[in-house]
């Protein structure tokens, strides 16, 4: 069975770095790609970007470009989104997804706050 | 410019049929969508994707009583038998080089 399993949840200041997991198993990590979904209280899915593990090819909606850096360590079969500084915009939920095309298999949903 | 359109709400009765509209940009009429439904204070999950020709695969798990469909640029998702559970919103997906899309959205109510 295809699992997604997210880190916990995060409470952070405005100005702090952050870096949330996703874990894959089930399946072979290296061969599908990965993606990051934002959605934002009472908002819709944003797609942020996606990573293909076996060659940690990346690719960014432009709407994150520059904001956000997405990574995987194949050793471990986990990708992760990064912050080095976080606004109180970036409060909202991150779910990872694994791309088949589409997105087929969803985490459960990191829940990130930003507040001082 | 690639781009998904979605009504924002749609509401039908408890049993009933009810079917959700979503509808790729100019240009894009032959790409494949995917359907997601999220259930209030959950998670996205994967429900099928829908082709160009009409033909559409389900993902784990799902019901008979959801399928897809196509017509020119715009893709179905019909739901029958509503019941309360399928309450909720959905949201469409495509894709092309290296960039993925997502539709607004649409709220279901089951009445």
């Amino acid at each position: 069975e295809v699992q997604l399993v997210q880190s916990g949840a995060e409470v952070k200041k405005p100005g702090e770095s952050l870096k949330i997991s996703c874990k894959g198993s089930g399946y072979s990590f290296t061969s599908y790609w990965i993606g990051w979904v934002r959605q934002m209280p009472g908002k819709g899915l944003e797609w942020m970007g996606i990573i293909y593990p076996g060659d940690s090819d990346t690719r960014y909606s432009p709407s994150f470009q520059g904001q956000v850096t997405i990574s995987a360590d194949k050793s471990i079969s986990t990708a992760y989104l990064q912050w080095s500084s976080l606004k109180a915009s970036d409060t909202a939920m991150y779910y990872c997804a694994r791309l088949g095309p589409p997105f087929r298999n969803w985490g459960q949903g990191t829940l990130v706050t930003v507040s001082s | 410019q690639l781009v998904l359109t979605q009504s924002p709400s749609a509401s039908a009765s408890l049993g009933a049929s009810v079917k959700l509209t979503c509808t790729l940009s100019s240009g894009h009429s032959t790409y494949a969508i995917a359907w997601h439904h999220q259930q209030p204070e959950k998670g996205p999950r994967y429900l099928m994707k829908v082709n160009n020709d009409g033909s559409h695969y389900k993902g784990d798990g799902i019901p008979d009583r959801f399928s897809g469909s196509s017509s020119g640029a715009d893709r179905y998702l019909t739901i029958s038998s509503l019941q309360s559970e399928d309450e909720g919103d959905y949201y469409c997906q495509t894709w092309g080089t290296g960039i993925q899309v997502f539709g607004g959205g649409t709220k279901l109510t089951v009445l």
